[in-house]
């Protein structure tokens, strides 16, 4: 089975400075068949359900914010926050989403 | 809008069944591919297993042998069966739509969720 691993495990950042969030896999999720990356990534706010932020790796879902982006293939990965807002203090999560679901162990982002 | 909504005993005995339903308002369960997904206290998420009308299931290896998903066409719902439950078997439950007509999908819209406690 995949393995998903996200560094660090906690982050705290400023108001208005830039976010990283990486995920490591165990194995590659892109698939050559159709060249895309099988990797999405949730944020997660206290009592909330996870929300999708981004899919294959790099796709915004509707209504996210553009200060969200993803990059990466095959197995390294980064969730970056170009300028961080008050609201996006949450935690995220990487998912592989090619035969299994496997989430990586979530990653807290805090204000500094 | 699309809206799924959990429910079911937030108490089960141990060594019992858990068995939790996901209402599905604003489409058709008959459309999509549904998953389980469970959150313990603190701690990560978890892909239970997933199901299609068509009957196609798939269920976490680690957790295969005591899972049921099913659907009732006539409610619009999904539903989850976790039998032998245990401590470690104490989370909040989800149900998710996979965002395409595909199994092969990120889940793009989440029940609010439901605490299940196991007691002894």
């Amino acid at each position: 089975d995949i393995v998903m691993t996200q560094s660090p495990d906690s982050l705290a950042v400023s108001l208005g400075e830039r976010a990283t969030i990486n995920c490591k896999s165990s194995q590659s999720v892109l698939w050559s068949s159709n060249n895309k990356n099988y990797l999405a990534w949730y944020q997660q706010k206290p009592g909330q359900p996870p929300k999708l932020l981004i899919y294959w790796a790099s796709t915004r879902a509707s209504g996210v914010p553009d200060r969200f982006s993803g990059s990466g293939s095959g197995t390294d990965f980064t969730l970056s926050i170009s300028s961080l807002q008050a609201e996006d203090v949450a935690v995220y999560y990487c998912q592989h989403y090619h035969g299994t679901y496997t989430f990586g162990q979530g990653t807290k982002l805090e204000l500094k | 809008q699309v809206q799924l909504q959990e429910s079911g005993p937030g108490l089960v005995k141990a060594s019992g069944t858990l068995s939790l339903s996901c209402t599905v308002s604003g489409a058709s369960i008959s459309t999509y591919y549904w998953s389980w997904i469970r959150q313990p206290p603190g701690k990560g998420l978890e892909w239970i297993g997933y199901m299609h009308y068509s009957g196609n299931t798939k269920y976490n290896p680690s957790l295969k042998s005591r899972i049921t998903i099913s659907e009732d066409k006539s409610k619009n719902q999904l539903s989850l069966n976790l039998s032998s439950v245990t401590a470690a078997d104490t989370a909040v439950y989800y149900c998710a739509r996979h965002q395409w007509l595909g199994e092969l999908s990120a889940f793009d819209i989440w029940g609010q969720g439901t605490m299940v406690a196991v007691s002894s």
